[in-house]
């Protein structure tokens, strides 16, 4: 079974806090995701990466950075912690598939207050 | 640009069918998408279609494709109250590098 983990389910920062969220998967695969899911919006793309040290930014990147040092981890930074990043932010990895199905985290809460 | 829409909410009662609807703009899609997430979990694939098919069954989910209106739907047969979550449709588009776009999601209640 394909597992993607997250470091934290529950995290609660200041504003303007430096905040690392990281992502592991065990499956070797090349192409990972970082999106943000808020109510009414759906999930929304931040970065992507198709390999290590590869980052590609995605439809909403201000305010966040990326690190892929290792395959297996995908960590997604924010520099300077904003009340408008309280959100839900989801992890997902992709083997390569022919059908391109992600395989996704649980989910990390952040508040920022 | 490329977007997807769903409608927020649907209720319906234990044992009736349950349609979810979506539309997406994208010509070029090449796979679209069905995605569940429960309460305080990840998403999980429920099921995908090609493109090029109009209909896909799976058990008791059957996913319609019209190309010409760009509208995907998921009926669920016998809907229980374990399929209360909610269900996001997506589509991948041809030459991105697997990047989904994902609708809004429409949390799906049963009543007993």
């Amino acid at each position: 079974d394909v597992k993607v983990t997250q470091s934290s389910r529950y995290l609660v920062k200041r504003t303007g806090e430096k905040v690392f969220l990281e992502c592991v998967q065990d499956m070797d695969h090349e192409n990972m995701f970082w999106y943000r899911q808020d109510p009414g919006l759906g999930l929304r793309l931040i970065y992507f990466s198709y390999d290590v040290k590869m980052k590609e930014k995605g439809d909403i990147p201000e305010g966040y950075s990326v690190s892929r040092e290792k395959k297996e981890r995908f960590s997604l930074i924010l520099e300077s912690a904003s009340t408008n990043q309280t959100s839900m932010y989801l992890c997902a990895s992709r083997p390569p598939s022919s059908y391109n199905e992600q395989f996704f985290g649980p989910g990390t809460r952040l508040t920022v207050l | 640009g490329e977007d997807v829409e769903q409608s927020l909410f649907l209720s319906v009662r234990e044992g009736d069918s349950s349609v979810i609807n979506c539309t997406y703009t994208d010509s070029s899609s090449t796979y679209l998408y069905w995605y569940k997430q429960e309460p305080g979990a990840g998403l999980q694939l429920l099921t995908y279609i090609f493109s090029n098919m109009d209909m896909k069954q799976d058990q008791r989910l059957t996913v319609l494709l019209n190309k010409k209106d760009k509208h995907l739907s998921l009926r669920i047969a016998d809907t229980q109250t374990g399929d209360s979550a909610i269900y996001f449709c997506a589509e991948s588009i041809y030459n991105q590098g697997g990047k989904l776009i994902f609708g809004q999601g429409t949390e799906l209640s049963v009543k007993p």
